[in-house]
């Protein structure tokens, strides 16, 4: 089945850029989609179908996705962007979706 | 405003079967597919199941297939999984999410629930 492997973790200080990539075959051909989970919440969509953003979401979060690998930028971190982050695809070969492992971001 | 209410986890047997529902609110159900997502405590998200807007495609994850049955009920803003022979590898939180578009296959998920615990224990 397909998978998507994504760093386990990210650390990087606040005003800074963070990118935390989601590596699949062929992934470019896909659309990616990507949720924060802070503790004890439900996930929330943060970025859909590869670079577009649900409203409400603010625009320091970006997207991108070419060949085997999708990224999640986030922009001027900052504190309250600690979280576990989680790409997503529908795996065509077997009818399902499919989440990345997730990466957990650390602001320094 | 939307939101989703998950209900019926609790502690079940192995081998035993399970019911949950989950029921919807600030939006048209029948505009949208839904899901099920399950999350055990500190690990990652699985995808379980997910049924069209009109229950016309219904998918399920391998690890799910002919134990699990999701269906909804539109009039009721409603969906259930039907969970038998469960193992101890099926406790988990279990969330309940609305599908971006009508299609079980595109968009995404954007409004999910807060989950409800099912502990799979003799």
């Amino acid at each position: 089945s397909y998978v998507l492997t994504q760093p386990p973790s990210v650390s990087v200080a606040p005003g800074q850029t963070a990118r935390i990539t989601c590596v699949g075959i062929n992934i470019g051909s896909k659309s990616v989609h990507w949720y924060h989970q802070k503790p004890g919440q439900a996930p929330v969509l943060v970025v859909y179908d590869d670079s577009d953003r649900p409203s409400g979401i603010p625009e320091r979060f970006s997207g991108s996705n070419s060949g085997h690998t999708a990224t999640l930028t986030i922009s001027r971190v900052e504190v309250g962007d600690e979280a576990d982050y989680y790409c997503q695809v529908w795996d065509t070969s077997g009818d399902h979706w499919v989440f990345g492992g997730g990466t957990k971001l650390t602001v320094l | 405003e939307v939101q989703l209410v998950e209900s019926g986890g609790g502690l079940v047997q192995p081998g035993k079967s399970r019911r949950l529902s989950c029921v919807a609110s600030g939006f048209t159900s029948d505009d949208y597919a839904m899901h099920w997502v399950r999350q055990t405590p500190g690990k990652g998200l699985e995808w379980v199941s997910g049924i069209s807007w009109n229950s016309g495609t219904i998918a399920y994850a391998d690890s799910v297939k002919g134990r699990f049955t999701i269906s909804r009920d539109n009039a009721q803003n409603s969906l259930y999984l039907q969970m038998n022979s469960l193992r101890r590898e099926d406790m988990a939180l279990y969330y309940c999410a609305r599908g971006a578009t009508r299609k079980v296959d595109s968009g995404g998920f954007d409004y999910w629930g807060q989950g409800t615990l099912v502990i799979v224990s003799s």
